[in-house]
């Protein structure tokens, strides 16, 4: 039972232009999601995050929007980097069940052409 | 301030042995969270620590065990070692307390039983 989902195994961008990953989720339990930015052979590295009392969280070049009806969240990478190429992992909690524990979808390869 | 620490990096052992990983957390992080990184199956979720207690656990067979010292450093055991247990095992920590979702993973144990 694959409660978050990522549907786009890879995706590929220009540099300079907006990078839109997506993520589906399943349990109407989950009330924080994360994304995380993975390189080979390192461990995932924190990016944003959003509360799902919120629809919008910003941080520089990165954009969480989460649609809760929809059970739907993305990140947006704008302008895009060739920095950016990496594995990026979107994560859920649902904290009156299962405390601190996350929930990940498979992950998106993103790789951002100069 | 240091990042999540993990030992050994790397691990060869052969089926039927037992195994046993080190994570330090980062400063001040009280929650150690465990997770299991393969190919078919993504991250999955073993167990979570705090305050030297197991505060929630994945579904993984009881071969897989751990604890938390009082330091907050946490070690992760696997007995009996199958050939399906080869993976990137990934420690993670936070703050722990009831808002604190992040979680900051360290490089991971690459281990791989032959």
């Amino acid at each position: 039972d694959q409660q978050v989902k990522q549907n786009s195994p890879s995706l590929s961008v220009q540099e300079g232009r907006i990078s839109i990953l997506n993520c589906d989720y399943t349990n109407s339990m989950f009330d924080y999601f994360l994304w995380y930015k993975k390189y080979p052979a390192e461990g995932p590295t924190f990016l944003i995050s959003i509360s799902s009392i919120k629809d919008k969280n910003e941080d520089g070049r990165f954009t969480v929007f989460l649609n809760k009806s929809a059970k739907h969240l993305s990140l947006h990478i704008v302008p895009s980097q060739p920095g950016d190429s990496a594995v990026y992992f979107c994560a859920a909690s649902a904290k009156e069940t299962s405390g601190s524990r996350l929930t990940f979808g498979e992950g998106t390869q993103l790789t951002v052409n100069p | 301030k240091a990042g999540v620490t993990q030992t050994p990096r790397y691990l060869i052992k052969t089926r039927g042995q037992q195994v046993t990983l080190s994570c330090s957390p980062i400063s001040g992080h009280r929650s150690v969270s465990w997770y299991q990184q393969t190919p078919g199956q993504g991250l999955q979720f073993l167990f979570e620590y705090f305050s030297e207690t197991q505060r929630n656990k994945g579904n993984f067979p009881g071969r897989f065990s751990g604890r938390q010292f009082s330091n907050s450093r946490s070690e992760m055991n696997v007995s009996t070692l199958e050939l399906g247990d080869s993976a990137l095992y990934l420690c993670a920590s936070s703050l722990g307390g009831s808002s604190a979702y992040e979680q900051y993973f360290g490089p991971g144990t690459r281990l791989t039983v032959t």
